[in-house]
């Protein structure tokens, strides 16, 4: 079974760009959650969706912040406009519920905004 | 505010060794710990956890001891080897989703 799917794997972009992140989680999982991974902070969540819906956004930094989920199998997270302060690597990872169940990660997005 | 802090961003240790990887949190309210290891270029991958009820779990070479008082987890790896060089984050489970540190790059030395 494939894990956590994440594209683009790297993306260079300059400031003021928008930018859009995807994510496929495993098949069967109900719950996808976002994070980004900067030096000073570690691993912050984002936003988390169960069953699609959003739960808890309130890890999304300002407006220029979206993420939708339109169905079981795809989210996006979206920045517009881009910033240099963006740059990090950005997660996807899907679990069975929000309970006791593991998380599972994909392999991140580096995204570099110049 | 970190609710969950490693405050060692790096660890070097030498094969054979144990390594000790500590972590603090700060909610008495956290009910569910984990750690995960990742290495470069990929996504981090669960490793050991432990219920707020343990004090200690125990899988092969890894163990993770929950001091409930001193809101304190520690990760202990022994032997240690080198391709347990990586990354390290523990994270506590609260309000339904899992709040990281920043992680812990351990080097195992031949």
């Amino acid at each position: 079974d494939a894990g956590v799917i994440q594209s683009p794997r790297h993306e260079v972009t300059e400031m003021g760009q928008e930018v859009t992140l995807r994510c496929k989680p495993i098949s069967g999982h109900n719950s996808l959650f976002w994070y980004r991974q900067t030096m000073m902070r570690g691993l912050e969540l984002l936003i988390y969706f169960n069953n699609n819906v959003p739960i808890d956004d309130s890890g999304m930094p300002e407006d220029r912040f979206s993420a939708k989920m339109p169905n079981a199998s795809f989210s996006t997270l979206k920045i517009q406009p881009s910033e240099p302060r963006d740059s990090a690597v950005y997660f996807c990872a899907s679990s069975f519920s929000t309970g006791l169940e593991t998380q599972y990660f994909g392999p991140g997005t580096r995204l570099t905004v110049l | 505010d970190q609710q969950v802090k490693q405050n060692s961003p790096s660890l070097s240790v030498q094969e054979g060794r144990i390594s000790i990887l500590n972590c603090d949190y700060t909610n008495s309210m956290f009910d569910y710990f984990l750690w995960y290891k990742k290495y470069p270029a990929e996504g981090p991958t669960f490793l050991i956890s432990i219920s707020s009820i343990k004090d200690k779990n125990e899988d092969g070479r890894f163990t993770v001891f929950l001091n409930k008082s001193a809101k304190h987890l520690s990760l202990h790896i022994v032997p240690s080897q080198p391709g347990d060089s990586a990354v390290y984050f523990c994270a506590a489970r609260g309000g339904g989703k899992l709040i990281f540190g920043q992680g812990t790059e351990l080097s195992v030395k031949p």
